[in-house]
């Protein structure tokens, strides 16, 4: 078991730019789970995927925010036409329902200039 | 809407002794509670969680906690602080009627001071 993954670690863009962060659950969980966290906050829940499905969006997630777990496996989360606003700590989690205690990465620090 | 406060943004305590953060939700469901720590440009590391039963839980690292459904509370305790134990700490909340995400308090962050 190593861990929930995420790539890359710290990400710097300028404003316009799109980006995208990977999220590698624990094998064999079948949730996941996308937050963002700001600076003196606690994490904000944006998404999640039950296998491939996507079953909750929050209303945080705008239409320049799309998440993605083709197979069931790892997840992507991509941000279009970036804004300063849009850095923050973006966090991934996995759980195995039906306990569904949630395993978080080290997070994608990302910096809009 | 469900919400978790944690009153005490900064906590100072000395080595050696004790440790309570306090945690109060609002929740419209049976709610299943979490204590996470996070080190500074790290992710969380979940300390220890309540789903059922016996209501006072314990974690790792020497910490416990209580759940108190009359007080809507889940308070974090240690009973002897290390300084390695210096960092954010963050109550969760969630629910299977919520898809089991997690609503989070803003945090506390403690310094140990020798």
């Amino acid at each position: 078991d190593t861990g929930v993954s995420q790539d890359p670690r710290h990400k710097i863009t300028k404003r316009g730019q799109n980006v995208t962060f990977r999220c590698d659950p624990i094998s064999e969980h079948n949730r996941l789970y996308w937050y963002r966290q700001t600076l003196g906050q606690g994490p904000e829940f944006l998404t999640y995927f039950q296998n491939e499905a996507q079953l909750e969006k929050s209303r945080l997630l705008s239409d320049r925010f799309s998440a993605e777990r083709p197979k069931g496996s790892f997840s992507t989360l991509e941000i279009q036409r970036t804004e300063q606003g849009d850095s923050a700590m973006y966090l991934c989690a996995s759980s195995a329902v039906p306990k569904n205690i949630q395993y978080f990465g080290a997070g994608t620090r990302l910096s809009v200039l | 809407a469900q919400s978790v406060t944690q009153p005490d943004i900064h906590i100072t305590v000395s080595e050696g002794a004790s440790l309570e953060l306090r945690c109060n939700y609002s929740y419209g469901a049976t709610p299943y509670l979490f204590w996470y720590v996070q080190s500074p440009g790290q992710g969380l590391q979940l300390l220890l969680k309540y789903f059922s039963g016996d209501t006072l839980v314990q974690g790792i690292k020497g910490f416990e906690a209580e759940f108190k459904r009359s007080q809507s509370s889940f308070n974090l305790r240690k009973p002897s602080v290390h300084w390695s134990d210096a960092a954010e700490y963050f109550c969760a909340v969630g629910a299977l009627e919520y898809g089991n995400k997690l609503v989070f308090g803003a945090g506390t962050i403690l310094r140990v001071k020798s």
